[in-house]
């Protein structure tokens, strides 16, 4: 069974550049959850996609979006990169909305 | 609106010490109460979580936790830590196992020889 698997390991960007991170959910889930981890701090909520529709957003600009697809992996997309922006990028799958939430090892990005 | 306060930023014991790192949370509907463990450079693993029933739940290496309904605590505990278990530790809140979690601020457990 394959586990919850994120790219890029780590990238670099630049202020005012978009970014896509990928996420492949583990084998049987149907749902993908996204976490923004800042250094020092615990992970905050992004959103969240069940059987490809959002289901849940955080308290989060519309520059932060997703997709997911058909075989249930997930893009987090964000747009007009800031400073702030750098930070440790979680993915979590599970099944529905009762099913225990498996991690990632996550993406770190930095934005200079 | 859920929040999760961890009361201590930071843990220092001895190998074979007993700790104990304290959580707080603030919820207006049921909850289900998790920690996490992180060690450097990885995501998250879940160590425990409390749904219903007893409120003394065991994990995953020799954690353990007791939910506290009347003081809003689940605070977890070890009898016995080993320099393997220093890494970062999150409590966390959730109307479902699997809905958008609210995590505390973290605790930095620190395990010295």
């Amino acid at each position: 069974e394959t586990g919850v698997t994120q790219s890029p390991t780590h990238l670099i960007k630049t202020r005012g550049q978009q970014v896509t991170l990928r996420c492949s959910s583990q084998s049987g889930h149907n749902t993908v959850s996204w976490y923004q981890q800042a250094l020092g701090q615990g992970p905050q909520f992004i959103f969240q996609y069940y059987r490809e529709e959002e289901n849940g957003r955080g308290n989060f600009p519309p520059r932060f979006s997703g997709l997911q697809f058909p075989n249930y992996s997930s893009e987090l997309n964000v747009n007009a990169l800031e400073l702030d922006d750098s930070a440790l990028y979680l993915c979590a799958s599970s099944f529905g909305s009762l099913g225990e939430q498996y991690f990632g090892p996550g993406t770190r990005l930095t934005v200079t | 609106a859920q929040s999760v306060t961890q009361l201590d930023s930071q843990v220092p014991v001895f190998e074979e010490a007993p700790v104990e790192l304290r959580c707080n949370y603030s919820s207006s509907v049921s909850v289900y109460l998790f920690w996490y463990v992180q060690y450097p450079n990885q995501g998250l693993q879940l160590l425990l979580k409390y749904l219903s029933g007893s409120t003394l739940v065991k994990g995953i290496n020799g954690f353990e936790a007791e939910f506290n309904k009347s003081q809003t605590s689940f605070h977890l505990r070890k009898p016995s830590v080993h320099i393997s278990d220093t890494a970062e530790y999150f409590c966390a809140v959730g109307e479902t196992s699997g809905s958008r979690l609210t995590f505390g601020e973290g605790t930095q457990l620190t395990v010295n020889p």
